[in-house]
């Protein structure tokens, strides 16, 4: 069964950059038929996506946070991360990987089919 | 302001028939297709419906999704308890070179 699993601090302060690791079990990282993504729920709010990474490394990113995000992918470790730099307080969020069903030749995102358990990271001084 | 619309709060008692729905636009909904995410209180949401009406396995068949014009539709038959939850629809959106739209979420109360 595949599982994900996020990890990262859980505080980050204002300006500086929030950084988190997806490690993927009971599957591979390089399965030709999925991207892998970051999805963001601020405390007592709705969904937001972050972006997508391919395990050769192409991504794809939310228009709004684009400037501020970099994903990346290890394939050794079968893990993938999220990098947020310049965090304010509306970055206070959980914070979801999770396997995304695509279509390879557009990179149109279908769904979300696999999640991690959500980490919680608060931008605080 | 969530890009697709829907009710913030939806109710019914055990048995009955409930529909959530979700309003877009052209380039999401009217374009592409649309899935539906269950997420219980304090747990990562889950795939409920994806491909406008294709259930994953292991998904009731309580659970129905639809789809016309720039509009879609949850519904849920036979409702239980368990079904207490929040809601989220998602579709691809083609403007601004592609990406992912949610819908607010409905909180759905199970009397």
């Amino acid at each position: 069964q595949l599982q994900l699993q996020e990890s990262g601090p859980g505080l980050v302060k204002p300006s500086e950059t929030l950084s988190l690791t997806c490690t993927v079990s009971g599957g591979s990282i390089s399965s030709s038929s999925y991207y892998w993504g970051w999805i963001r729920q601020p405390p007592g709010k709705g969904l937001e996506w972050i972006g997508s990474i391919y395990y050769s490394g192409s991504t794809y990113y939310n228009p709004s946070l684009k400037s501020r995000v970099t994903i990346s992918v290890d394939t050794s470790k079968n893990q993938f991360s999220l990098k947020l730099s310049s965090v304010t307080a509306a970055d206070t969020a959980v914070y979801y990987c999770a396997r995304v069903d695509v279509d390879l030749d557009t990179a149109m995102v279908r769904s979300f089919d696999y999640w991690g358990q959500g980490t919680l990271v608060t931008v605080s001084s | 302001q969530s890009v697709l619309t829907q009710p913030p709060s939806a109710s019914g008692t055990p048995g009955q028939r409930v529909t959530i729905s979700c309003s877009g636009s052209s380039s999401n909904i009217g374009s592409n297709t649309v899935n539906w995410y269950q997420q219980l209180p304090g747990t990562a949401p889950k795939l409920l419906i994806y491909s406008n009406n294709q259930r994953p396995s292991g998904v009731p068949d309580r659970f129905s999704g639809s789809k016309s014009g720039t509009s879609a539709s949850l519904a849920i038959s036979g409702l239980q308890s368990e079904d207490e939850a929040d809601y989220y629809c998602a579709a691809w959106d083609d403007s601004l070179n592609g990406h992912v739209v949610f819908g607010g979420g409905t909180k759905l109360t199970v009397l």
